[in-house]
């Protein structure tokens, strides 16, 4: 079964931390993978995209690596501030053919919280 | 340029109606997702068109379905509504399914049903 997981589940943090947010796929087998932002009750928004075929994408203070070998994606947060708190969701677009069609794979996300 | 659309924002139903959301993608994206979102179950999948066609569906009851239409916009309908379908309703649409720019999310549906 193709299965996203996100550790921590929540953290909270003094303002100005460099912090690292985790995720894990059970196959390695992807299409994409990318990262969103979702503040309370609003929709996602798209922070970075990385294709199989990268190892790392980066985006003003945000930086995603992926390692397809070992299932893994980090997206490293450099000089975090409070207007940085919300969830982020990992979503896997898996390589399964016609039942990958349009599906992403969320992970379960991690709270964030940075405190001034 | 728009972003992605979904209309109403928030829905009140009682439990045993129906209800239709719909979502307008980003001019020129002719693949939407939806997608369900609970504290319990996080995101999940529901189905995806493309070009008018159900491409995929998730595992969902067939109480859920949906359509779209020849201007990509697309709607889902759940009927006999249970107290377990109150989520937040997500829509996403890309250029196409195979898109090397990803997803664009909606800012959803609040459904409440009582």
């Amino acid at each position: 079964k193709q299965e996203v997981t996100q550790i921590p589940a929540a953290l909270s943090v003094p303002e100005g931390e460099n912090l690292v947010l985790n995720c894990s796929f059970t196959d390695s087998a992807i299409y994409n993978l990318q990262w969103f932002r979702q503040d309370p009750g609003k929709g996602l928004t798209s922070l970075l995209l990385i294709q199989s075929s990268q190892r790392e994408q980066t985006s003003g203070r945000l930086n995603a690596s992926l390692d397809k070998s070992s299932g893994r994606s980090t997206l490293y947060i450099a000089a975090s501030q409070p207007g940085d708190s919300a969830t982020y969701l990992c979503a896997v677009r898996f390589q399964a053919g016609g039942t990958s069609y349009g599906k992403l794979t969320f992970g379960q996300g991690t709270i964030l919280t940075v405190h001034p | 340029k728009a972003g992605v659309t979904q209309t109403p924002r928030y829905l009140i139903k009682t439990r045993g109606q129906q209800v239709t959301l719909s979502c307008s993608p980003i001019s020129g994206h002719r693949s939407v997702s939806w997608y369900q979102q609970t504290p319990g179950q996080g995101l999940q999948f529901l189905f995806e068109y493309f070009s008018e066609t159900q491409r995929n569906k998730g595992n969902f009851p067939g109480r859920f379905s949906g359509r779209q239409f020849s201007n990509s916009r697309s709607e889902m309908n759940v009927s006999t509504l249970e107290l377990g379908d109150s989520a937040l309703y997500l829509c996403a649409s890309s250029s196409t399914p195979d898109s090397l720019y990803g997803y664009t999310f909606g800012s959803g549906t609040r459904l409440t049903v009582v």
